[in-house]
C-alpha cells in the first residue's frame, strides 16, 4: 500500500536558518506528490507539488524535488522566517486515485 | 473568494449524544472529502463524495459514522451515539477533480466528554 514517511518534529530554527524537512513515500507506479502547511488553528493549504520524476515545485521561497529514484520529496528554504511556523504534511496521491495519503506531518518553530 | 466553509468551529458535547458537521464546498468544486486528524493517527480520511455520490468510505470508522452529500454546496458528517474516542479534529476538503489538489476548511475542534 501506500504510505509517506516524514521526520519527526519538532523542528527548531532561527530566524534566517537553511531547512530541509525529510519525506519518504512507499507507493506503486508513479503518484504525483504534495506538500500542505497547517498554520494553528487553521485547515491545511496547498504549499507546492511535483507530478512526475525530477520535477521541482516551489512556493514563497520553499521547493522540493521529486526524486523516483531515493522515493524522497524533501522539503527546503534557504532562510526561514518567524511566520513560517507552522505543521508541514508530505502527501501523495497515485495516478487514477483520487485519494492523499499523508504523512505524520512535522512542526517546525521559527524563533526570532 | 471564498474558500471551504465548515460548522461549527468548536462543538463540546457529552457521550452518547447525536453530532453533525457541517460542510460547504468551493463552488463549483465538484469532489468533497472528510477527515479525522488527532495526535495519535494524524489524518484520515473518512469518506469523499464525486458529484454528490460517496465514492470511498472504506475510512469510516463504523456505523455510527455517517455522511450525506444532498446537493453540490452541502454535506453532513454525523456521529450516533458519539464516544469520547471520537474527540478529534474534523476536515472537510473539495476540489474540482477528484485528482485535483484539495482545498481544506478550517476544521470543526470535536470534544466528546
Amino acid at each position: 500500500g501506500n504510505s509517506v514517511t516524514q521526520m519527526e518534529g519538532p523542528v527548531t530554527l532561527s530566524e534566517e536558518a537553511f531547512l530541509t524537512i525529510n519525506c519518504t513515500y512507499t507507493a506503486t507506479g508513479y503518484p504525483s506528490l504534495f506538500w500542505y502547511v497547517q498554520y494553528p488553528g487553521e485547515g491545511l493549504q496547498l504549499l507546492l507539488k511535483a507530478t512526475k520524476a525530477d520535477d521541482k515545485g516551489s512556493n514563497k521561497g520553499f521547493e522540493a524535488t521529486y526524486r523516483k529514484e531515493t522515493t524522497s520529496f524533501h522539503l527546503e528554504k534557504g532562510s526561514v522566517q518567524v511566520s513560517d511556523s507552522a505543521v508541514y504534511f508530505c502527501a501523495l496521491m497515485n495516478s487514477g486515485y483520487s485519494t492523499l495519503t499523508f504523512g505524520k506531518g512535522t512542526m517546525l518553530l521559527v524563533s526570532p | 473568494d471564498a474558500g471551504v466553509i465548515q460548522s461549527p468551529r468548536h462543538e463540546v458535547t457529552e457521550m452518547g449524544q447525536e453530532v453533525t458537521l457541517r460542510c460547504k464546498p468551493i463552488s463549483g468544486h465538484n469532489s468533497l472529502f472528510w477527515y479525522r486528524q488527532t495526535m495519535m493517527r494524524g489524518l484520515e480520511l473518512l469518506i469523499y463524495f464525486n458529484n454528490n455520490v460517496p465514492i470511498d468510505d472504506s475510512g469510516m470508522p463504523e456505523d455510527r459514522f455517517s455522511a450525506k452529500m444532498p446537493n453540490a454546496s452541502f454535506s453532513t458528517l454525523k456521529i450516533q451515539p458519539s464516544e469520547p474516542r471520537d474527540s478529534a479534529v474534523y476536515f472537510c476538503a473539495s476540489s474540482t477533480r477528484p485528482n485535483q489538489p484539495q482545498h481544506f476548511g478550517d476544521g470543526t475542534r470535536l470534544s466528546i466528554l
